[in-house]
């Protein structure tokens, strides 16, 4: 069974609006981390906002937010007023321990473009 | 902090030829992975260590794929023979796992891998 799942495989945003990026995941491990990561077209990865299962709080990192819904089971990524920049792959990871350790594991990830 | 540290960025190889991607992990960090990622598989992890010592290889792909971490600071990733379905980006990303609460992987800029 996929652990996480992003639907989008491409989403279209104009500067300066609001977008979100989907992602669910699968797990019965009570304790567990979401991260998302974003890799321009020059290739790295890097990491953006980390979100764990017990924080009760919405994790915010400036324009970055992550909509928590743990019931559902999703962690949607929220990119408020889009820049040119913004354009890129982005992906949803999870972190938890069934396997007895720990490691992130990916979903196939979101481009997003924004236009001018 | 310099980062997690790869060479080569990118390497071509004739089919059959052996390759080594080479990593230096960020100091003090205690996990380091490899990850591969290909448009049809997305990021897959081929093998974790903990403190040097490998704890799950199970990402592996085949007897070809085998990877070392002599110490702390170098970790290496060797194909032997390498076949062009090994073309990919190759990342080593290295984390401080403390057994509890967020930690985020750091990853490298990538060896892109041609064989052709």
């Amino acid at each position: 069974a996929q652990k996480i799942t992003q639907t989008q495989p491409g989403m279209f945003v104009q500067e300066k609006e609001a977008v979100t990026l989907d992602c669910t995941y699968d797990t019965s491990d009570p304790s567990y981390g979401l991260f998302w990561y974003k890799q321009p077209s020059s290739g790295e990865m890097i990491f953006l906002i980390y979100q764990g299962s017990y924080d009760q709080q919405n994790a915010t990192e400036g324009r970055y937010s992550l909509n928590f819904q743990k019931a559902r089971k999703s962690a949607n990524l929220v990119i408020s007023a889009s820049q040119l920049g913004d354009s890129a792959m982005y992906f949803c990871a999870m972190r938890d321990q069934l396997s007895g350790y720990s490691t992130l594991t990916f979903g196939k990830g979101t481009m997003l473009l924004v236009s001018p | 902090d310099a980062g997690v540290i790869q060479s080569p960025r990118h390497e071509v190889t004739e089919m059959g030829q052996e390759v080594t991607l080479r990593c230096k992990p960020i100091s003090g960090h205690n996990s380091l992975f490899w990850y591969r990622q290909t448009m049809m598989r997305g990021l897959e992890l081929l093998i974790y260590f903990n403190n040097n010592v490998p704890i799950d290889d199970s990402g592996m792909p085949e007897d070809r794929f085998s990877a070392k971490m002599p110490n702390a600071s170098f970790s290496t990733l060797k194909i032997q023979p390498s076949e062009p379905r090994d073309s990919a980006v190759y990342f080593c990303a290295s984390s401080l796992d403390q057994g509890a609460g967020d930690y985020g992987y750091t990853f490298g800029s990538g060896t892109r891998l041609t064989v052709v």
